[in-house]
C-alpha cells in the first residue's frame, strides 16, 4: 500500500531544532519529488519546498531559507526536514507529501499523516 | 508571494452545487495550468481531487470539477453531499519550481 508514514509529536523550546522524518512505503523513493507542508493551528497550508531524493536537490521558499534543510536517506526509503531556531511561530503540522508529474512534481498525490510540533518555552 | 484568494466559507444544501474560487496572477494561477485543489477534513490530512484545473484522481467522484478563467480557477461540486463538508484549498505553481497555496474555504453543507 503506498503511503508516507511520518514520525510523532514532538514539543521543542525557542531556539531548538526539530528533524521530522517522512518514511515511503509502496512505491519507489527515488522516482518522485518529496513535499513539505506546514499548517500552523486553525490556518491554512503552507508549501515550504521539496526534495528530489533521486539527486538530493531542493528548493525552499525564501521565508525559509537558512533554517530549512531537507535531506533524505535513499537506503531505508526517508526523507527528513529540519527546521532550526525555533519560535512560537512555527508550531504547526508538518506534512510530507509525495509530488508526481515531471519536474519538482507540482502535484501532491499522496500525504504523510502529519506531525504535531509544539514550539513553547 | 501573497497566498491565493480564495473565500473563506461558502455553503449550500444537499444536491445543490457550489463554486469555490481561487483568485491568483499572472505570476501563478493565470500563468500556468498547474493547478490542484484538495479537500481537507478535520484533523486528517489534505487529500487531491482535482490537478492540472481540470483532471480528477481516480477514485474522485465527478461530482467534483475543475475550471480555469484568466486568474481565477474555480471548484464546483455539484450534487453536494453530507460528507463534502470540509476545508477546500486551491494550490498553483508560482514559477520557479515553487508552489503557493490559497487561504481556504470552509464549506458547509446545511
Amino acid at each position: 500500500q503506498v503511503q508516507l508514514v511520518q514520525s510523532g509529536a514532538e514539543v521543542k523550546k525557542p531556539g531548538d531544532s526539530v528533524k521530522v522524518s517522512c518514511k515511503v512505503f509502496g512505491y519507489t523513493f527515488t522516482g518522485y519529488y518529496m513535499h513539505w507542508v506546514r499548517q500552523a493551528p486553525g490556518q491554512g497550508l503552507e508549501w515550504m519546498g521539496w526534495i528530489d531524493p533521486n539527486t538530493g536537490d531542493t528548493k525552499y521558499i525564501e521565508k525559509f531559507k537558512g533554517r530549512v534543510t531537507m535531506t533524505r536517506d535513499t537506503s531505508i526509503s526517508t526523507a527528513y526536514m529540519e527546521l532550526t531556531s525555533l519560535s512560537s511561530d512555527d508550531t504547526a503540522t508538518y506534512h510530507c507529501a509525495r509530488g508526481f508529474g515531471g519536474t519538482a512534481g507540482l502535484r501532491n498525490d499522496i500525504w504523510g499523516q502529519g506531525t504535531v510540533l509544539t514550539v513553547s518555552s | 508571494q501573497s497566498a491565493l484568494t480564495q473565500p473563506r466559507s461558502v455553503s449550500g444544501s444537499p444536491g445543490q452545487s457550489v463554486t469555490i474560487s481561487c483568485t491568483g496572477t499572472s505570476s501563478n494561477v493565470g500563468g500556468y495550468n498547474y493547478l490542484s485543489w484538495y479537500q481537507q477534513h478535520p484533523g486528517k490530512a489534505p487529500k487531491l481531487i482535482i490537478y492540472d484545473v481540470t483532471k480528477r484522481p481516480s477514485g474522485v467522484p465527478d461530482r467534483f470539477s475543475g475550471s480555469k478563467s484568466g486568474s481565477t480557477a474555480s471548484l464546483t461540486i455539484s450534487g453536494l453531499q453530507a460528507e463534502d463538508e470540509a476545508d477546500y484549498y486551491c494550490c498553483s505553481y508560482a514559477g520557479d519550481y515553487s508552489l503557493l497555496f490559497g487561504g481556504g474555504t470552509k464549506l458547509t453543507v446545511l
